[in-house]
């Protein structure tokens, strides 16, 4: 079955600076591939995803890309700002399939 | 229009009693899921339904857990005898038929057991 491995495990960084997130995943077949961000105590939300045939998408200050044929994606929030401290999941799947989730990147934001 | 609702949001139980879960997904969805999370730990899928219908329950213990998405209602996570170890936040999720795939959580239920 499908895994995920997603890195850092958690990651500072200081306001206005980027911040780089990192996931693998194994099943060629995965065509789906979201990123969710959960604040304490809340639900996921999702804040971008992107589908297999593209290799680039980008919401504001929010992008991911994927890598095919390394079979990896990444996310990266640019000018970071305190309100997007929180942890970070990225998830594979075949599309109305169960999520598949990476164990989560807690990311800091200092002020 | 209503996102995905869970309910009770907050559920005490003490050891080998009943734990009943509920979730009502996104109007014009027929698809959910349960997903278990343990504190400070990612999400795992335990159980996909459409209407009447599990369509992949490999997630779910084979004892003491068991789902449902009847007909008319909410899904249902059923938990019988629960111990302490089934402590942890429950969500739902659920995307729509067709080809749309985006899965949309709902706040989620946190179970304690005492």
């Amino acid at each position: 079955g499908e895994n995920v491995e997603q890195h850092p495990s958690t990651l500072s960084v200081q306001e206005g600076d980027s911040a780089v997130i990192k996931c693998t995943y194994s099943d060629s077949a995965s065509n789906y591939f979201p990123w969710y961000k959960q604040e304490l105590g809340k639900r996921p939300q999702l804040i971008i995803d992107i589908r297999s045939n593209v290799g680039e998408k980008k919401d504001q200050r929010i992008a991911v890309t994927l890598n095919k044929t390394a079979k990896h994606f990444s996310l990266h929030i640019t000018e970071t700002q305190p309100e997007d401290s929180a942890v970070y999941f990225c998830a594979a799947s075949r599309g109305n399939t169960p999520l598949v989730f990476g164990k989560g990147t807690r990311l800091s934001v200092i002020a | 229009n209503a996102g995905v609702m869970q309910n009770p949001r907050h559920l005490v139980r003490r050891r080998g009693q009943e734990a009943r879960l509920r979730c009502s997904p996104m109007k014009g969805h027929s698809h959910v899921y349960w997903y278990r999370q343990l504190p400070e730990e990612g999400l795992k899928f335990m159980v996909y339904l459409q209407k009447e219908n599990i369509i992949d329950e490999s997630g779910m213990p084979k004892e003491r857990f068991s789902a449902e998405f009847p007909k008319e209602g909410p899904s249902i996570l059923r938990i019988q005898q629960v111990v302490r170890g089934d402590s942890a936040a429950y969500f739902c999720a659920s995307s729509g038929t067709g080809t749309t795939d985006t899965q949309y959580f709902g706040p989620g239920t946190r179970l304690t057991v005492l």
